[in-house]
């Protein structure tokens, strides 16, 4: 069973755009996260919920917006898509903030 | 401001040859010191979380230790699937996300 799983894989697109990534949890977890990892693989944190609220937003330009629908679920929804939006992003999750469990991330590619 | 800052960047080892990554980090408080494995192409998979100093986990031929100012995962008589990237991480308490180093990249040759 996959314990943290994310759609697409993989996102080709055209600037200006707008997408959607989702993410699933199944370890019964109350946070979850959204990374962005970078073309030097540097991690960086983006959202954070807990319980469906959000708890954590870094300096990410407005046209990033995480959903929660549930507590296993946190989609994130990207407008205007840029060249500088690509990168790996990737889900992870925890249980009252401890050690996190990432999904295998989804590479957008903007063109 | 956290800070992680892993060493090296990049680790070149034969099979068998045992050697250490670094992490060294600045924090105001911490709760934890977390290492995790990245491989090509996939999310990070957590490995150890150290607590305090002293404090020593290991798991297979990965041994993790933490002082007050820095983190070593020790990897003895690594085989060629312990290569991939070595990520750590510091959470300053209970309401910090993770703040993460940029990892050391491992390489073992046959």
């Amino acid at each position: 069973d996959t314990a943290v799983s994310q759609t697409p894989k993989y996102l080709v697109t055209q600037m200006g755009n707008d997408k959607s990534i989702k993410c699933e949890q199944n370890l019964g977890h109350d946070t979850m996260y959204w990374y962005k990892q970078d073309s030097k693989k540097f991690l960086k944190i983006m959202f954070s919920y807990n319980n469906k609220e959000l708890i954590i937003n870094e300096t990410v330009p407005n046209r990033f917006s995480p959903k929660s629908p549930d507590k296993a679920h946190l989609n994130l929804h990207i407008n205007s898509l840029e060249l500088g939006d690509s990168a790996v992003y990737f889900c992870a999750s925890s249980h009252s903030r401890g050690e996190q469990y990432f999904g295998p991330g989804t590479r957008l590619t903007v063109t | 401001e956290d800070q992680v800052t892993q060493s090296p960047e990049a680790l070149r080892l034969q099979e068998g040859e045992s050697s250490s990554l670094n992490c060294s980090y600045t924090v105001s408080g911490l709760r934890g010191l977390f290492w995790y494995r990245q491989d090509p192409g996939k999310g990070p998979e957590f490995l150890f979380t150290l607590y305090s100093a002293g404090e020593e986990k290991e798991k297979e031929r990965l041994k993790a230790t933490l002082t007050k100012k820095e983190s070593f995962l020790h990897i003895t008589a690594p085989k060629p699937e312990d290569s991939a990237t070595y990520l750590c991480a510091v959470q300053a308490d209970r309401y910090s996300t993770l703040t993460f180093g940029k990892g050391t990249m491992l390489l073992v040759s046959p």
